[in-house]
């Protein structure tokens, strides 16, 4: 079954415990990129990847690394996680230029 | 910036009526355009989209209107069905971005009683 999964699907963490939420996809997509989903602000992109060891910023980055050593995977660290990161995240893959993004079942955060 | 804006966070039909939900955009660039639904507990999952070669696409029950001059689009849901009952997010990406790097609006969340 072509599929994104992430994990964890829900964490509770504390300020400046480092995290990493994973990412794999099934459908060899070139194309991944992490979301976070706000309540009035909808789904914004913090990073996308081109590629293997491509990767660049979206329009809320700040506080977020990513890694792309291999196709099938794209980790999203908090290196020291603040409140402000408490979300709903999205990773998501595509073929390229295709647009139609496939989307994972989320990862609900909360930093205390 | 909001580039992408769907200005009613919530939308409540009757079974059987039609659904339409808004979306405006402000970057002339964008060139194709998504909408897609979520329910609670799961991703998104894309619906149906539209080129701006197009000013209407059709799937089943859902249609989506495209007028570049007012940069406004909308899906229309015929019959709704209580089913349908989720967030509808519309997003927009340019031929000049990078690829699959979508813009997307704020959500409305659609009610279809029974």
């Amino acid at each position: 079954e072509a599929q994104v999964t992430q994990n964890p699907r829900y964490l509770i963490t504390v300020t400046g415990k480092k995290l990493t939420v994973t990412c794999s996809q099934n459908m060899n997509h070139e194309y991944m990129s992490w979301y976070r989903q706000d309540p009035g602000l909808g789904l914004r992109q913090i990073y996308y990847s081109m590629n293997v060891e491509v990767t660049d910023k979206g329009d809320v980055p700040e506080g977020y690394k990513v890694s792309r050593k291999e196709k099938r995977n794209f980790p999203l660290i908090l290196e020291s996680p603040s409140p402000n990161q408490t979300s709903l995240y999205f990773c998501a893959s595509s073929t390229t230029n295709t647009g139609e993004l496939f989307f994972g079942e989320g990862s609900r955060l909360t930093v205390l | 910036d909001q580039q992408v804006k769907q200005n009613s966070p919530s939308l409540s039909v009757q079974e059987g009526r039609i659904s339409i939900l808004n979306c405006d955009y402000t970057n002339s660039m964008f060139d194709y355009f998504l909408w897609y639904k979520k329910y609670p507990a799961e991703g998104p999952t894309f619906l149906i989209s539209i080129s701006s070669i197009k000013d209407k696409n059709e799937d089943g029950r859902f249609t989506v209107f495209l007028n570049k001059s007012a940069k406004h689009l909308s899906l229309h849901i015929v019959p709704s069905q209580p089913g349908d009952s989720a967030v509808y997010f519309c997003a927009a990406s340019a031929v000049d971005n990078q690829g699959g790097k979508l813009i997307f609006g704020q959500g409305t969340e659609l009610s279809v009683k029974p």
